[in-house]
């Protein structure tokens, strides 16, 4: 079955500097890689998510790019901002069938004012 | 209001207890899931359900059981309650008929197990 490891656990950055967190997959039949963010005491929410027809994507200051040939796929965080503090998740997926996520163990960002 | 709510949000019980935590959906999604998160680990899918007549198991369904009682209602049960199954629980649903695969989750339940 699929298997999902994410990098890093934790991560600290500057405000306004730039956060990158890398995943890679180990099913290449997967097709859809979505991104979660967590905030404390709160479920996981959809941030940003990319299919495998597509090489990269973009929503304002956060990006997620893929790798298929090498079955690895990163978030960018630009300008971080205080509010970006929290713990973000990848995840990996069949589109089709039953769309059961796959998750990365999460990375713990943090962002120093 | 909230479209995927779970209750309780906080449980403590005692080893051997029957416990059940609920979950429902205003999102009129067709699939339902639960998850178990523990520490540096993720989230691992106990069971899913596509609708009230589908179940079936995840990755970690040991010790647990699902009851879809309606499209929008889907129960979690820890039939005999073990100290390893203290963990946060979370509820998700998406819809099939979008393609995305997009799922959207509840806001847990923390479960201690003594």
């Amino acid at each position: 079955g699929e298997n999902v490891e994410q990098h890093p656990s934790t991560l600290s950055v500057q405000e306004g500097d730039s956060a990158v967190i890398k995943c890679t997959y180990s099913d290449s039949a997967s097709n859809y890689f979505p991104w979660y963010k967590q905030e404390l005491g709160k479920g996981p929410q959809l941030i940003i998510d990319i299919r495998s027809n597509v090489g990269e994507k973009k929503d304002q200051r956060i990006a997620v790019t893929l790798n298929k040939t090498a079955k690895h796929f990163s978030l960018h965080i630009t300008e971080t901002q205080p509010e970006d503090s929290a713990v973000y998740f990848c995840a990996a997926s069949l589109i089709q069938g039953a769309q059961k996520l796959v998750f990365g163990q999460g990375t713990r960002l943090t962002i120093n004012p | 209001d909230a479209d995927v709510t779970q209750t309780p949000r906080n449980r403590i019980t005692k080893t051997g207890k029957r416990i059940m935590l609920e979950c429902s959906q205003t999102k009129g999604h067709d699939r339902m899931y639960w998850y178990r998160q523990d520490p540096g680990l993720g989230l691992q899918l106990i069971y899913y359900s596509f609708d009230v007549k589908d179940i079936n198991k995840g990755e970690i369904s040991d010790g647990y059981s699902v009851s879809r009682q309606a499209q929008a209602k889907f129960s979690l049960s820890l039939e005999s309650a073990i100290p390893n199954q203290t963990a946060l629980y979370f509820c998700a649903t998406s819809d099939a008929t979008l393609g995305g695969g997009t799922q959207y989750f509840g806001p847990g339940t923390r479960l201690t197990v003594l």
